[in-house]
């Protein structure tokens, strides 16, 4: 059964930095994996979707990458800002997926000003 | 362009109490879901439908129903509100029921007392 665990749950750095989220999974059998933002109160918003045939995806300052062999995903931030603070969800799409997403429980990350 | 809409954002019931929350969706979507979210589970699916006339279960199905009587709406009905259905209700959308990008509602928190 496919398993998606995201660590640490939680994380607060300075401005500024670079950050890497991580999202592991068990099982390598995958349609796609795609990376959330949520807001406190408020819906997910899907940020990248990258397909098994894919490495990675990037979109502004967020770049997500897939290995599939080793069941990982790292969602890289760059120059992280106060804004960027939320919490991030990973979720799986099994290849015996009957439209099925499985989700990671989320890192709550904290960007200090 | 309002995307996915949920109604109500709020709602308290007494245990035993039927009602009735709604999902809208204008982007000509074949995928529509509901999910829950609780504190430390991550979002579990509650049921799902890949077209008009066209639902089924997903993980946490039990004491919900759905329907699909057309694209653009899809209602989610307790029928005998339990405390344990205590929990942050999501609708979400995706153009193809195979590798589409998850668009979502904003959540309906719904208390059972």
């Amino acid at each position: 059964k496919q398993e998606v665990t995201q660590i640490p749950a939680a994380l607060s750095v300075p401005e500024g930095e670079n950050l890497v989220l991580n999202c592991s999974f068990t099982d390598s059998a995958i349609y796609n994996l795609q990376w959330f933002r949520q807001d406190p109160g408020k819906g997910l918003t899907s940020l990248l979707l990258i397909q098994s045939s894919q490495r990675e995806q990037t979109s502004g300052r967020l770049n997500a990458s897939l290995d599939k062999s080793s069941g990982r995903s790292t969602l890289y931030i760059a120059a992280s800002q106060p804004g960027d603070s939320a919490t991030y969800l990973c979720a799986v799409r099994p290849g015996d997926s009957n439209y099925q997403l499985i989700w990671g429980a989320g890192t709550k990350l904290i960007i200090k000003p | 362009n309002a995307g996915v809409t949920q109604t109500p954002k709020f709602q308290v019931l007494k245990t035993g109490q039927s009602m009735t929350l709604q999902c809208a969706q204008d982007m000509n979507h074949e995928y529509m879901s509901w999910y829950r979210q609780d504190p430390g589970m991550g979002l579990r699916l509650i049921h799902y439908s890949v077209g008009a006339g066209i639902t089924d279960q997903g993980e946490v199905p039990n004491g919900y129903n759905v329907s699909r009587s057309t694209t653009e709406d899809f209602p989610l009905r307790l029928l005998s509100a339990a405390p344990s259905q205590t929990s942050v209700y999501f609708c979400a959308s995706s153009l193809w029921t195979g590798n589409g990008e998850l668009f979502f509602g904003e959540g309906s928190r719904l208390t059972v007392l």
